[in-house]
């Protein structure tokens, strides 16, 4: 079985402020992993990815994540946060391997507020 | 253009009127598969389809069917909707690597 914890449901940070989103995650098997972003009243959008390539992992908007798998983490950074990096985060993990339902498994959101 | 379509994006409706939420996509994936997202619990899978033909419950079923007769449709189903099944729903497509999923821009169903 996979899980997946988000530590902080509500994270705010100023503008131009270092952004960390925290992510650990359970899984029986070497997993997938996955950051997506939700704008107000829209859908989910990939941030990046992590598939057993690079543990450092870039995704759009400045925003990286860092694989460590003896920490089970993968949390998500931002050096500078910009105003209209404001909205809710999720972290999500897909176990590779055998079986035939390809579930991301999502924690709860982070949402991210950005003040002037 | 990749996309996963789904309609409507916005539905009201009355305790026990049967609906159907329609997904397409023109990817030619394999896998598709409904989720819910409610606050506070995040996204929770409803149910999931390896092929046509071919559906599976995820983690919360109950009150939802599926079908997929045809590889790029993947309808989700409420025959007699309650309000505890008002929620956002998105449905998600992904090829065999598991690494290309793609949501739908999802449908924010209201019932009363």
């Amino acid at each position: 079985a996979q899980s997946v914890t988000q530590l902080g449901s509500h994270v705010s940070v100023s503008e131009g402020a270092l952004v960390l989103l925290r992510c650990n995650y359970s899984s029986s098997v070497p997993p997938y992993l996955f950051w997506y972003v939700q704008y107000p009243n829209q859908g989910l959008q990939l941030l990046l990815k992590y598939t057993s390539a690079a543990t450092l992992v870039k995704g759009i908007n400045g925003f990286e994540a860092e694989f460590k798998k003896s920490e089970t983490s993968f949390h998500l950074t931002k050096p500078s946060a910009h105003m209209s990096d404001a909205a809710e985060y999720f972290c999500a993990v897909s176990a590779k391997g055998g079986g035939s339902n390809y579930k991301l498994t999502f924690g709860k959101g982070t949402l991210l507020t950005v003040n002037p | 253009e990749a996309q996963v379509t789904q309609n409507p994006r916005y539905l009201i409706t009355v305790t026990g009127k049967k609906l159907t939420v329609t997904c397409s996509q023109n990817m030619n994936h394999e896998y598709m598969s409904w989720y819910r997202q409610d606050p506070g619990l995040g996204l929770r899978q409803i149910y999931y389809s390896m092929n046509v033909e071919v559906t599976d419950k995820g983690d919360v079923p109950e009150g939802y069917k599926v079908s997929r007769k045809e590889k790029r449709n993947f309808p989700l189903i409420l025959e007699s909707p309650s309000p505890n099944q008002t929620s956002l729903y998105f449905c998600a497509s992904s090829p065999r690597d598991r690494v290309g999923y793609t949501f739908g821009s999802g449908t924010r169903l209201t019932v009363v």
